[in-house]
């Protein structure tokens, strides 16, 4: 059982270029969001999902999009790269039904802009 | 923003001995969640407490949650030096859907 699976770990990108982070989950979950992790602020949401085709805004979401074409995929698209999206991206997916509201994460993909 | 604060920032004690954690936040909460993150790595879900409860154990952790002051602290007993990590309380509020929002979190150090 992957969890929640991340690619890449790495990857340097130079100021305006565009790439897509990708983030896939094998447990069924409902839910998807993605998060930015900055020293000394935590974790941010940028984007979440609660099912297929449904998308949604979180504290962070300008420079990036996202969509949910399958329950298990949920892509974050960074579409004109600045230095400030240097962060670490955290995908992380729960199941909406039960009761524990846990979040399982992923490894992480540490984003540098130049 | 309802994100949650963390105190201290940074901890470190001796193997063995208690550390306390203290989260606040500030708006209404349907639960409030504990993770840790290990060095490089992602968080891992510790610990939910529902607004309705008061107290949770789980192992040598236990929770608290106080709404009226909008706080929650997370003791871990008899640390280890594998307790080392940074820890994050994380708030679903009240009308805000199923978003989970994180504070900054408290690095802690067992030192052995």
């Amino acid at each position: 059982n992957a969890g929640v699976t991340q690619t890449p770990k790495f990857q340097v990108l130079k100021t305006g270029q565009s790439m897509t982070l990708q983030c896939a989950q094998d447990m069924n979950h409902e839910y998807m969001s993605w998060y930015r992790q900055d020293p000394g602020m935590g974790l941010r949401l940028i984007h979440y999902s609660v099912g297929a085709g449904i998308t949604d805004q979180g504290e962070v979401p300008n420079g990036y999009n996202v969509s949910r074409s399958t329950t298990e995929d949920f892509p974050l698209r960074l579409l004109s790269a600045a230095p400030s999206q240097t962060s670490v991206y955290f995908c992380a997916s729960r199941s909406l039904a039960g009761s524990t509201g846990e979040l399982f994460f992923g490894e992480g993909s540490r984003l540098t802009v130049l | 923003s309802q994100q949650g604060e963390e105190d201290p920032q940074a901890l470190s004690i001796q193997e063995g001995e208690n550390a306390t954690m203290n989260c606040s936040y500030k708006t209404s909460i349907n639960n409030l969640q504990w993770y840790r993150q290990n060095s490089g790595r992602g968080l891992v879900h510790l610990i939910l407490i529902r607004s309705n409860e008061r107290e949770k154990h789980s192992g040598r952790l236990r929770v608290t949650l106080d709404t009226s002051k909008k706080s929650s602290s997370l003791l871990i007993t008899a640390s280890r030096a594998a307790d080392t990590a940074s820890y994050f309380c994380a708030t679903q509020a009240k009308g805000y859907g199923n978003k989970l929002v994180f504070g900054a979190g408290t690095i802690l150090r067992v030192k052995s």
